[in-house]
């Protein structure tokens, strides 16, 4: 275990519909990033929260959108879902610090649009 | 911005060789560098980093060096193993009030036994 949560672990959705990702970062940190990863991609920076303010924006869609609650937790919202969609979508947490000690991955979530 | 260019994109040794995979970078204020595993269908996991203020550590089977007048720097795996397989990722990042690691394109590996 990691110490990011990532929920669900698997989703199977239709063309069109909108889902919601959901991500818990390691204990202390305060920086969430999203990530796309598609069938032998690499990783694809989506965006970046920390302490609940968007601080970085990487190719992220405009029927994507995300958001850092004040507990920090963080959700994405992928909405009018098309196929090219279909991907694992991680999440990693950091400190912020000089000490950096690099970003945490959770387990991710695997889209399925159908 | 930072840009991470890594090569090769694809590798196949013999179990018990040795691989390289190198990274360069474009940042010359960039000053930490890890690396990552992932084998398929898992997350990413960091195996090993290196600072700008070192130029090389090492951690049983790998082996990480940093070139910061070239700015380059190499994951060095020996005797490799069948479990190696998987796909590598290099990562530069720098600390300018917050953190943001960018990641190379990955090398898939393969050992074959």
């Amino acid at each position: 275990d990691s110490g990011v949560t990532q929920t669900p672990k698997h989703l199977i959705t239709a063309t069109g519909q909108r889902v919601t990702l959901r991500c818990s970062p390691r204990s202390g940190d305060l920086s969430v990033y999203w990530y796309q990863q598609s069938l032998d991609q690499g990783l694809q920076f989506l965006i970046q929260y920390y302490n609940g303010e968007e601080r970085a924006k990487g190719n992220i869609l405009e029927r994507f959108s995300a958001q850092q609650f004040p507990d920090l937790h963080s959700e994405l919202n992928l909405s009018s879902l098309e196929l090219g969609d279909s991907a694992l979508y991680f999440c990693a947490s950091s400190g912020e610090s000089r000490e950096y000690y690099g970003y945490t991955f959770g387990s991710g979530t695997r889209l399925t649009v159908v | 911005g930072e840009n991470v260019e890594q090569h090769p994109s694809t590798l196949s040794v013999q179990e018990g060789d040795s691989a390289v995979i190198k990274c360069t970078y474009s940042d010359s204020a960039s000053n930490y560098f890890p690396w990552y595993k992932q084998e398929l269908g898992k997350r990413p996991q960091l195996i090993i980093d290196i600072r700008s203020n070192v130029g090389e550590k090492k951690d049983q089977r790998i082996a990480v060096t940093l070139n910061k007048t070239a700015k380059h720097f190499s994951l060095h795996i020996t005797e490799t193993q069948p479990e190696d397989s998987a796909v590598y990722f290099c990562a530069a990042s720098m600390f300018e009030g917050f953190q943001k690691l960018v990641f190379g394109t990955g090398t898939r590996l393969l050992v074959s036994p």
